[in-house]
């Protein structure tokens, strides 16, 4: 099975520029995260996707957003980049279990310098 | 909010020497995850632990979950350069949270 893909790997912007990540999940998985991770703050939450549904959301500001398709894709946007929202930018898939396990199933992550 | 803290911070020991880390919160959890991230690449899940006092092991890693579902303790006997890296433990469901993680050096 093919693991979980993020493209670009690599991004440059500057500061004010709007950015679009994008996930691909394993396949059969439902349950879609992304997860802002800097040396300063750590792996932070920033929202999880179920059926094209925000199902849970972070404490990030509303610049920061998502979404999910039908096919359980799912892309990230960041407007307005600021300098501090240089970091690497994680996503994850899921098998959602419904008896308390969320084993999560990380892509290499997308590495964004806003200048 | 559910907070998990992890120590040590940094560890950097020499080959074949035994470690822990830890992983302690205030909340229970219905299970927690553990993951090992290298430079550049996402975290790696390692393994869940689900039921209070689970001991489980992979290799030279041995996990334990504490009794009340609020711990957890990663252990690694004779370390080898190969598990350098940064140890991240994480709990919570829909929106997961994580340790600040232990950075692992294992030097030849």
């Amino acid at each position: 099975k093919a693991g979980v893909t993020q493209t670009p790997r690599y991004l440059i912007k500057t500061r004010g520029q709007q950015v679009t990540l994008s996930c691909s999940p394993i396949s059969g998985h439902r349950s879609v995260s992304w997860y802002q991770q800097t040396p300063g703050q750590g792996l932070q939450f920033l929202f999880e996707y179920f059926s094209e549904t925000q199902r849970n959301k972070g404490n990030f500001p509303g610049r920061f957003s998502g979404r999910q398709f039908s096919n359980s894709r799912s892309e990230m946007n960041v407007s307005t980049l600021e300098l501090g929202d240089s970091a690497l930018y994680l996503c994850a898939s899921s098998l959602i279990s419904f008896g308390g396990l969320n084993e999560q199933f990380f892509g290499p992550g997308t590495r964004l310098t806003v200048l | 909010t559910q907070l998990l803290e992890q120590s040590p911070q940094f560890l950097s020991i020499q080959e074949g020497e035994n470690l822990t880390v830890y992983c302690n919160s205030s909340s229970v959890f219905s299970s927690l995850q553990w993951y090992r991230q290298e430079p550049g690449e996402g975290p790696v899940l390692l393994v869940t632990v689900v039921t209070g006092g689970e001991v489980k092991k992979l290799k030279r890693l041995t996990f334990q979950f504490g009794d009340a579902r609020k711990d957890s303790s990663l252990h690694i006997t004779a370390a080898q350069p190969g598990d350098t890296g940064l140890y991240l433990c994480a709990g919570g469901y829909g929106d997961m949270r994580f340790g600040a993680g232990t950075r692992l050096t294992v030097k030849p």
